[in-house]
């Protein structure tokens, strides 16, 4: 099973700053099944990236994914308000079919 | 545009049956996976399992002896049903569906807690 550790655990900012998320995996991903999420207190997720560099539908373009074997990042290039939160990365494993998240990073106003 | 809505009894006696069902509105309800997700308070997101339209669903190791997935095609909805729970099964449980292996939609969340 592949386990996804996301650092830091808590990035402290300020809005107008750039953030950078990271989430690795334990061992090299086959696929482009890496997705990232966003979750604000009392709220359900909400998808932001999918297939590692795409953005969903209605996401800013200040969000950008990339990566690619065990390595993934999340940008944020210049943050928002509303953008502080907590974000997930997750991996699909087909064989056999399995949805993995990271535990989170916690990304606060500093 | 597909939006989830979702219900259960939010207090479980340990040993019971957790049970929530999550009703699909807006859109297909065939071309989706649809699955449930769960988060312990404080904690990050854990995937249950996941059901299509046809009753083809794949499980959680972790949980797949306790978890009964369901479907009712008429209704546009589907179920959970995770047996003999304890303490360790208190969460907020999501609906949701996905595609291509990305959570695309998700329910409001329901806040079951196990105890006496």
């Amino acid at each position: 099973e592949i386990v996804l550790t996301q650092s830091p655990g808590t990035l402290s900012l300020s809005p107008g700053e750039r953030a950078t998320l990271s989430c690795r995996a334990s061992q090299s991903l086959s696929s482009t099944y890496l997705a990232w999420y966003q979750q604000t207190p009392g709220q359900s997720p909400r998808l932001l990236i999918y297939g590692v560099s795409s953005r969903a539908t209605g996401i800013p373009d200040r969000f950008s994914g990339s990566g690619s074997g065990t390595d993934f990042t999340l940008t944020i290039s210049r943050l928002e308000p509303e953008d502080f939160a907590v974000y997930y990365c997750q991996h699909y494993d087909s064989s056999p079919p399995l949805y993995t998240f990271g535990q989170g990073t916690k990304l606060e106003i500093k | 545009q597909v939006q989830l809505q979702q219900w259960g009894a939010g207090l479980v006696k340990p040993s019971e049956t957790l049970s929530l069902t999550c009703a699909v509105y807006g859109d297909s309800f065939t071309g989706y996976y649809w699955s449930w997700v769960r988060q312990p308070p404080g904690e990050g997101l854990e995937w249950i399992g996941e059901i299509n339209h046809s009753e083809s669903s794949n499980y959680n190791p972790s949980l797949k002896s306790r978890v009964i997935l369901s479907v009712d095609t008429s209704k546009n909805q589907f179920s959970l049903r995770l047996n003999s729970v304890t303490a360790a099964d208190t969460a907020m449980y999501f609906c949701a569906g996905q595609v291509d292996a990305t959570v695309r939609f998700w329910g409001q969340g329901t806040l079951v807690t196990v105890s006496s």
